[in-house]
């Protein structure tokens, strides 16, 4: 089956860096998405990486191993407002986008 | 449209009742799809429409479940006979092109809860 495995939870520290881990098992590859939720609202767009290495935007950087399944989000000088839910998400050989249950993090003065 | 809309953005069923979501996708969108959200989970996916043709409804979890957007613009997806399983956030999403590799622009969603 397919299988995207991210932490439930992480709480980190305004002005801190923060990791937040993805591992797939997919059936196929096109592509990893990051995501942002904030509680209640619509999930917005932050990285999408289909090659091997580190994609820089701001203060958010995402990576990627396709020979491992695994990514991360890197979220640097953190400001309150980050707090929110991260979801990974892999596009399958079908198209079709297989979510992770999403990550939490907590932002704490 | 400025983003994609959905409407309503909650509604309460009773059990055995027919619901209807509305979803305006950004005009001029080619794709649009359509994901249920349970509570603390990721988005699943349920079907997904190249302008008015249906290309995928896999993911629709039972016959009570059926989707349309007949002009290639406005979708509904439609649920009869509600369960409180149903119970979950339905977003509905689009792309700018048939390209799936692009970036979904999600709506805020509409909360169903089903008694």
């Amino acid at each position: 089956g397919q299988n995207i495995d991210q932490p439930t939870e992480m709480t980190a520290t305004e002005g801190a860096i923060v990791q937040i881990n993805c591992t797939y098992q997919t059936s196929g590859f096109n592509g990893l998405f990051w995501y942002q939720q904030h509680a209640g609202e619509a999930p917005t767009f932050l990285s999408y990486n289909v090659l091997d290495g580190l994609e820089e935007k701001g203060r958010f950087s995402s990576f990627l191993s396709r020979s491992k399944g695994y990514s991360y989000l890197l979220l640097k000088e953190l400001q309150m407002k980050d707090s929110a839910s991260y979801l990974c998400a892999v596009l399958d050989s079908n198209y079709q986008l297989i979510w992770g249950a999403g990550t939490k993090l907590i932002i704490k003065p | 449209g400025a983003g994609v809309s959905q409407s309503p953005r909650y509604k309460v069923a009773k059990r055995g009742q027919d619901v209807a979501l509305r979803c305006d996708p950004i005009s001029g969108h080619v794709s649009l799809f359509w994901y249920q959200q349970a509570l603390g989970q990721g988005p699943e996916f349920l079907t997904y429409f190249q302008n008015e043709a249906q290309l995928d409804k896999s993911g629709l979890p039972s016959d009570r479940f059926f989707a349309e957007r007949p002009e290639g613009s406005v979708s509904t997806l439609k649920i009869q006979r509600t369960q409180q399983e149903d119970s979950a956030v339905y977003l509905c999403a689009s792309i700018l092109s048939d390209s799936l590799v692009e970036t979904q622009y999600f709506g805020p969603g509409t909360r169903l809860l089903v008694l």
